[in-house]
């Protein structure tokens, strides 16, 4: 089956710092999502992005479905970005997989 | 617009004791419904989905089982919990295809 793998497994920031978060996956898919799991555990969905780039705020993503992987940039970041990062891609039957995650803390 | 309501926050139960876990969704017809579970802090796992009503398909077999009695309901069950049961339940909806949204998620601990 489809693997995802994320990197760094896990990340610490001092605040205003920017950090780039990696998701690689091992077959072509149609689409993939980022989501931010917060310290509640509530899945916020930040990017459906299938190919290109896009932005929201200080987050950006882009896809290169191409070659398989989704990068996540987080410009000066602040202490609520911390939490874990999950990409995820659909597989066959209407499954979303998702991957390893990036566990974020940010320091004040 | 549309919405997922997910109930209850939390949730300790006693080993052998029954579990119901009720998901509902808002401002969409005929969704794809999901159940996961997250077990230690990272790492979402399927464990239920269903394309329409009636229709549940199991991704891992387990104590738990799942059902879908009206088009904008997921449920799941069991009938004798475990100690191994404990851990985060989400719900999810979306359309085949396209962007999944969870639900606000039940941390059920089993004593």
């Amino acid at each position: 089956g489809i693997q995802v793998e994320q990197s760094p497994p896990d990340l610490i920031l001092q605040e205003g710092a920017n950090s780039t978060l990696r998701c690689n996956f091992s077959d072509s898919v149609n689409n993939l999502q980022w989501f931010h799991q917060n310290p509640w555990g509530q899945l916020i969905n930040l990017f459906y992005i299938p190919s290109g780039t896009k932005q929201n705020g200080r987050l950006s993503a882009t896809t290169v479905a191409t070659e398989r992987y989704s990068l996540l940039y987080i410009s000066s970041s602040q202490t609520t970005d911390s939490g874990v990062y999950f990409c995820a891609v659909p597989t066959g039957a209407n499954n979303l997989f998702f991957g390893t995650g990036t566990r974020l803390t940010v320091i004040p | 617009s549309q919405t997922i309501h997910q109930w209850p926050a939390t949730l300790v139960q006693p080993v052998g004791s029954p579990l119901s876990l009720e998901c509902t969704v808002e401002g969409t017809s005929n969704p794809n419904l999901y159940w996961y579970r997250q077990a230690a802090g990272r790492g979402l796992q399927l464990l239920f989905y269903s394309v329409g009503i009636g229709q549940i398909s199991s991704e891992v077999p387990q104590n738990l089982s799942a059902s879908r009695p009206q088009d904008r309901q997921f449920i799941l069950s069991s009938k004798k919990l475990l100690l191994s049961d404990s851990g985060f339940y989400l719900c999810a909806w979306g359309g085949r295809g396209s962007e999944a949204f969870f639900g606000q998620g039940t941390r059920l601990t089993v004593v």
